[in-house]
């Protein structure tokens, strides 16, 4: 059974600082893995998704990799602003190509002015 | 160039009452999504329709949960003698692209059960 988990559950930053954020699942055999972006009372919005033949994609300040065979994915956000401040998930397929997607419980960032 | 809609935004009911809750997906997207997220819970995926067909129900909780789609289009979520239980937030995304494209959420149905 796919199970995700993200560490830290929460964390707090000064504005300007370089942060990662880490996802972990259990089952490797996946096609892609995606991370989302939920603001208070909102739905998700998607960041990156990343292919299991790609390592990493980019988009602005945000880098995502993916270490399929060790199961672990990161997260880098570059020069942190206070509007960066919203909870980050993952999530990856429930095996293989799966539509059904399982996802992690996130992790609470915020910056600080 | 709407998003993903869903109706009502809130819906407050009383135990054993019968609810509905809407989804409007992104014009032309095929894939439809509904996901439940309780607190302490994460999201959890509920049923997954391609056109009007759901291949993947295997999240719904219970019988007294059903959907279903039509004409490719708007999505209905019943469920029926809520239970406190079922409150939380309902989200209904879609993918309009093939496999490795990105989901679109809708804002969500928060159900609140007295």
């Amino acid at each position: 059974k796919q199970e995700v988990t993200q560490i830290p559950a929460a964390l707090s930053v000064p504005e300007g600082e370089n942060l990662v954020l880490n996802c972990s699942f259990t089952d490797s055999a996946i096609y892609n893995l995606q991370w989302f972006r939920q603001d208070p009372g909102k739905g998700l919005t998607s960041l990156l998704l990343i292919q299991s033949s790609q390592r990493e994609q980019t988009s602005g300040r945000l880098n995502a990799s993916l270490d399929k065979s060790s199961g672990r994915s990161t997260l880098y956000i570059a020069a942190s602003q206070p509007g960066d401040s919203a909870t980050y998930l993952c999530a990856v397929p429930s095996q293989g190509g799966s539509e059904k997607l399982v996802f992690g419980k996130g992790t609470k960032l915020t910056v600080n002015p | 160039g709407a998003g993903v809609s869903q109706s009502p935004s809130n819906k407050v009911t009383e135990k054993g009452k019968d609810v509905e809750l809407r989804c409007d997906p992104i014009s032309g997207h095929t894939a439809l999504y509904w996901y439940r997220q309780s607190l302490g819970q994460g999201l959890e995926f509920l049923i997954y329709f391609q056109g009007n067909s759901a291949p993947d129900k295997s999240g719904l909780p219970s019988d007294r949960f059903s959907a279903e789609r039509t004409g490719g289009s708007v999505s209905t979520l019943t469920i029926q003698r809520t239970q406190q239980e079922d409150s939380a937030v309902y989200l209904c995304a879609s993918k309009g692209g093939p496999y490795n494209s990105p989901l679109h959420f809708g804002n969500g149905t928060r159900l609140t059960v007295t």
